[in-house]
């Protein structure tokens, strides 16, 4: 079964509005998760580390005020997609693990369409 | 350069044939690596994990990693349609990073 779980699976909201994600792990507590963004065809780009109790680290080129990354407790961290735009339409993924170095499991996934 | 380099593909062989799916990376700090499957609008699907270099076998798969040459190979003995997927390479030490994704087809 998942080991980590992510909701909404699929989203449709307004240009302008704001839309969260979240991601569970469900059989351990991490320390660390991991969000990225897939386009259509392409690979998975790591967007932010997030880690539990602290700042998110962002990677180059991802705005950290648009996409505002929460991971309060050891279960869960969110993404809020802040004044979607339809470019920010895409496939967003998030992964955890218990520690550094440790296998690394994905969500399913969630499907933003932003109108 | 990416750190992970992988041939997009697509890759069509036969059912039942070996496959040979290949990345290189450029990081020498890369210490662990591991191997996706990923169906056509889903989340990827771990495949296999290895620590190091050496060798990882389960059931059908293979997964090789030769640190001294920079290389990822993941083999899938006897292919099977449901193995039409895209396979994506990563290697990391404390962040994945992914290669571009391989598209298999295996054919009937």
């Amino acid at each position: 079964g998942a080991v980590v779980s992510q909701h909404p699976s699929r989203v449709i909201c307004k240009s302008g509005t704001s839309v969260k994600i979240e991601c569970r792990s469900l059989d351990f507590q991490a320390t660390t998760m991991f969000w990225y963004r897939q386009f259509p065809k392409q690979s998975l780009m790591l967007m932010a580390t997030s880690n539990e109790g602290s700042k998110a680290t962002y990677e180059q080129g991802v705005e950290k005020d648009k996409f505002l990354i929460n991971h309060a407790s050891l279960t869960l961290s969110t993404l809020t997609v802040t004044s979607a735009h339809p470019e920010d339409s895409s496939f967003y993924i998030c992964s955890a693990g218990q520690n550094s170095g440790n296998t690394i499991y994905f969500g399913e996934g969630s499907w933003l369409t932003v109108v | 350069q990416k750190e992970v380099e992988q041939d997009p593909g697509p890759l069509s062989v036969p059912e039942g044939a070996i496959v040979s799916l290949n990345c290189t990376y450029s990081n020498s700090a890369f210490q662990y690596f591991m191997w996706y499957r990923q169906y056509s609008r889903k989340g990827p699907e771990l495949l296999m994990y290895t620590y190091s270099s050496g060798n990882k076998e389960d059931g059908r798969f293979t997964a090789q990693v030769d640190k001294s040459s920079k290389y990822i190979s993941l083999f899938i003995r006897d292919s099977q349609p449901s193995d039409s997927a895209t396979y994506l390479c990563s290697g990391g030490y404390n962040k994945l990073i992914f290669g571009a994704g391989t598209r298999l087809a295996v054919h009937p």
